[in-house]
């Protein structure tokens, strides 16, 4: 069974600071990596997609990076701001077997990035 | 366009009751699925339409559970006789479908935050 875990749970930094989120998954049989950001009482957003040939993609200030065999994946966010405080959600979608395919969700990085 | 919408916002219930939960999912969209968002957990997959059928069930918790989808479009997710333990968030997502590069982003709507006394 398919495990996403996320480091840190929480992070803290100064406007214009660069960070990096971290997501880990067990089963390196995927189909794609995603991530998404949820802001409080909302539903998700899709930031960016990365099928499981491709090595990264990048959209304005953020870039995700994947290496399925490491099963690993790195979310880059360049001149953090303000606006990008939310939690930032790593999913691993993968066949079930069942008919289907399947995105298996991280518990999040909150990320509150300060004035 | 509209993106997915959900309704209700927000459903207070007792425990013992049915309950019904809507998803309006993108025009165009024939992929749709449902997820469960419990405190302090992460989202959990419940249900996966592709068109009216359900090819995937897999992740609903009981068979107190189910989904229709009819038109393929609108979609409902049914909860009968609630349990305290229900008490979660109910997010909806389309995609573009089938299988296969940018059709596979899912959209997600603003969830259903379903509280049982």
């Amino acid at each position: 069974k398919q495990e996403v875990t996320q480091i840190p749970a929480a992070l803290s930094v100064p406007e214009g600071e660069n960070l990096v989120l971290n997501c880990s998954f067990t089963d390196s049989a995927i189909y794609n990596l995603q991530w998404f950001r949820q802001d409080p009482g909302k539903g998700l957003t899709s930031l960016l997609l990365i099928q499981s040939s491709q090595r990264e993609q990048t959209s304005g200030r953020l870039n995700a990076s994947l290496d399925k065999s490491s099963g690993r994946s790195t979310l880059y966010i360049a001149a953090s701001q303000p606006g990008d405080s939310a939690t930032y959600l790593c999913a691993a979608e993968a066949y079930s077997g069942a008919g289907s395919y399947q995105l298996t969700f991280g518990k999040g990085t909150k990320l509150s990035v300060i004035p | 366009g509209a993106g997915v919408s959900q309704s209700p916002s927000n459903k207070v219930t007792e425990k013992g009751k049915d309950v019904e939960l809507r998803c309006d999912p993108i025009s165009g969209h024939t992929a749709l699925y449902w997820y469960r968002q419990s405190l302090g957990q992460g989202l959990e997959f419940l249900i996966y339409f592709q068109g009216n059928s359900a090819p995937d069930k897999s992740g609903l918790p009981s068979d107190r559970f189910s989904a229709e989808r009819t038109g393929g479009s609108v979609s409902t997710l049914t909860i009968q006789r609630t349990q305290q333990e229900d008490s979660a968030v109910y997010l909806c997502a389309s995609s573009l479908g089938p299988r296969g590069g940018v059709g596979d982003t899912q959209y997600f709507g603003p969830g259903t935050r379903l509280t049982v006394l």
